[in-house]
């Protein structure tokens, strides 16, 4: 069964740093393309980042850009999101999910940790 | 960018059909995918490129994409679908996008 495990998230201060983690399992992590989306409270899904299989490609989107830095270690089955010089804006819900195929459907989901950023 | 556009509400009555737009510009020229997330749950897959069931889905749930419009459709709706229903595709200059979310309710 795949398992897409979150943690990471808090509490934390306007222009501070946190790192999320994506432990991942029941499937060939280093095969597949993973992403991060996020979901401020009471909105809508915005997707924020993706890795391919080997870290060689990176994207991201524009808000979070020069910010906020994704990587991934296939020998713990892990993603990370790296969230520095964070505004209140980052407020979110933050899941990772795994690409089916690449830039194709997200067919797992984790459950999600939450960031807030407020003084 | 590219942008993708859903009502904000839906509303159906128990045990009719209920259709949910996305409208994009030439979205039928891509890959459009559907999920479903219910209060405190992460999304889950319903429908992938256009009209493609994951297992698990019941066979009531169907899509069709064409010209600018997507739709996702819950035909003999049941309280169980209430839900937001977002729409997603992936473009070679915007990336991943996101429809904005559709709250279903079923009456």
């Amino acid at each position: 069964e795949v398992q897409l495990v979150e943690s990471g998230g808090g509490l934390v201060q306007p222009g501070g740093s946190l790192r999320l983690s994506c432990a991942a399992s029941g499937f060939t992590f280093r095969s597949d393309w993973m992403h991060w989306v996020r979901q401020a409270p009471g909105k809508g899904l915005v997707w924020v980042a993706r890795i391919n299989s080997d870290g060689s490609s990176i994207s991201y989107a524009d808000s979070v850009k020069g910010r906020f830095t994704v990587s991934r270690d296939n020998a713990k089955n892990t993603m990370y999101l790296q969230m520095n010089s964070l505004r209140a804006d980052d407020t979110a819900v933050y899941y990772c999910a795994r690409d089916n195929y690449s830039n194709d459907y997200f067919d797992s989901w984790g459950q999600g940790t939450l960031v807030a950023v407020s003084s | 960018s590219y942008e993708l556009t859903q009502p904000l509400s839906v509303s159906v009555a128990l045990g009719q059909t209920a259709k949910i737009t996305c409208v994009g510009n030439n979205i039928g020229r891509y890959n459009v995918h559907w999920y479903q997330q219910k209060p405190g749950q992460a999304p889950i897959v319903v429908m992938y490129r256009d009209n493609n069931r994951p297992s698990g889905i019941p066979e009531r749930f169907s899509g069709s994409n064409s010209g600018n419009t997507a739709t996702l459709t819950i035909s003999r709706a049941q309280a169980g679908d209430e839900a937001d229903y977002y729409c997603h595709l992936w473009d070679s200059r915007a990336d991943v996008v996101f429809g904005g979310g559709t709250k279903l309710t079923v009456l």
